[in-house]
């Protein structure tokens, strides 16, 4: 199994650019979540889904959209790039509510 | 919004040292999950506590979920090189749909 894998490991845009961090996990989980890290902080949980077609806004959700329409994969889309969303980005699965959750090796993204 | 305190910041060390690090909390948590991540990688699972009191080892690692149910601990023991990362506590509020809180992080450095 590869587990979760993120894709680009690195990207650069430009204000107002957009993009899609695509995310798939390969140990059908149901729930996927996106986080962004920024530097000394924890995660902060962007979107969720419980399962294909089900989505949420987790804590910090503006600017970005997301879609589930397979288990396998959870891609986050940026519509129109802040310098603010200057982060690394995280997405996750786990089975089960109140466990473990896997994490993919991230994206860095520079939004100059 | 609830607040998630994590203690120290970092911690230089030297090898051989034990660490400890705790995570504190305003609300209550059904469970407790601590991470490491290595430099340009995710987070990866150490220990995973469910039940107040409970008190898991993985290794050198030692963990403890409060009985107040409002804070956990870590502790390395014997520390390596190897164990230089960032140390993330992560909880689930009750009802909060398998959301996880985390930490802002220890950074854990070792020297010979």
């Amino acid at each position: 199994n590869a587990g979760v894998t993120q894709t680009p490991k690195f990207r650069i845009l430009k204000i107002g650019q957009s993009m899609t961090l695509q995310c798939a996990q390969d140990m059908n989980h149901n729930y996927m979540y996106w986080y962004r890290q920024d530097p000394g902080m924890g995660l902060k949980l962007i979107y969720y889904s419980v399962g294909a077609g089900i989505t949420d806004k987790g804590e910090v959700p503006n600017g970005y959209n997301v879609s589930r329409s397979t288990t396998e994969d959870f891609p986050l889309r940026l519509e129109l790039a802040a310098p603010s969303q200057t982060s690394v980005y995280f997405c996750a699965s786990s089975l089960v509510l109140a466990d473990e959750q896997f994490f993919g090796p991230g994206t860095r993204l520079t939004v100059l | 919004g609830q607040q998630l305190n994590q203690s120290p910041q970092s911690m230089f060390i030297q090898e051989g040292e034990d660490v400890s690090m705790n995570c504190t909390s305003s609300s209550i948590f059904n469970t407790w999950l601590w991470y490491k991540q290595e430099p340009g990688e995710g987070p990866v699972l150490l220990i995973a506590l469910y039940k107040a009191g409970e008190l898991t080892s993985n290794g050198r690692l030692t963990a403890q979920f409060g009985i107040t149910r409002k804070d956990s601990f870590l502790n390395i023991s014997a520390s390596i090189p190897s164990d230089v990362g960032i140390y993330f506590c992560a909880g689930q509020v009750t009802d909060s749909w398998g959301k996880l809180q985390f930490g802002a992080g220890t950074q854990v450095v070792v020297t010979p």
